[in-house]
């Protein structure tokens, strides 16, 4: 079964740092996708950036990028410059050929002025 | 851009009642996903749907059903609601099969409370 694990329950970070949040995975499949959503507070989920297993190049989405780590099974989110808006619920998930996400745990980004 | 609306953002209910929560998505997706938000534990699938009419069990589907006569619409229901389902409900969907079709689309939320 696939499992998707967090260990970062909270975590702060001035405004304009760099932040990186950690995500392990196991899956025992060679064809899969990763994500990262953001839940901001009182808002909706939304698809921050995602990376697809066979693609060796790391994923980025303007300030987010991912280290993907294929035979380490880790998948860390680094977020550049962070912004008060950048301020949300993280949650690492996967997914691999039926149509279920696996989610992890979440971790608490706060941004702070 | 892809709308899927959740009837209620919040809601009160008694131990014993029925409860219906309702989810609407307007991009013709053939997947709906009801899920469960607990801190700690993430999201968490209840039931999903592929097409009209289908459901399949998610991780924690005890004490939950689900309805899907239309398309576009997935219902949740509590058939009588205990303290341990107050928690906070996601209602998402995807366009399909095939990995690059299951980018998932999510609503807001609808924190339910069980007095």
């Amino acid at each position: 079964a696939q499992t998707v694990t967090q260990s970062q329950p909270e975590m702060s970070v001035q405004e304009a740092e760099t932040v990186t949040l950690s995500c392990t995975y196991d899956t025992s499949e060679n064809n899969y996708y990763l994500f990262w959503y953001k839940q901001p507070p009182s808002r909706q989920m939304i698809l921050v950036i995602r990376q697809e297993a066979y693609k060796q190049q790391n994923a980025t989405e303007n300030r987010f990028s991912v280290n993907f780590q294929k035979a380490a099974k880790s998948f860390s989110l680094k977020i550049s410059d962070s912004q008060l808006g950048d301020t949300a619920m993280y949650f690492c998930a996967s997914i691999q050929g039926a149509q279920k996400l696996v989610f992890g745990q979440g971790t608490r980004l706060t941004i702070n002025p | 851009d892809v709308k899927v609306t959740q009837s209620s953002r919040y809601l009160v209910k008694r131990t014993g009642e029925k409860v219906f929560l309702e989810c609407v998505q307007d991009m013709d997706h053939e997947n709906m996903f009801w899920y469960r938000q607990d801190p700690g534990l993430g999201l968490r699938l209840i039931y999903f749907s592929y097409d009209v009419k289908m459901k399949e069990k998610g991780d924690i589907p005890e004490g939950y059903s689900v309805s899907r006569e239309k398309k576009e619409r997935f219902s949740l229901i509590l058939e009588s609601a205990s303290t341990n389902q107050t928690s906070m409900y996601l209602c998402a969907s995807s366009r399909g099969t095939g990995l690059l079709k299951n980018i998932q689309y999510f609503g807001a939320g609808t924190r339910l409370s069980v007095l």
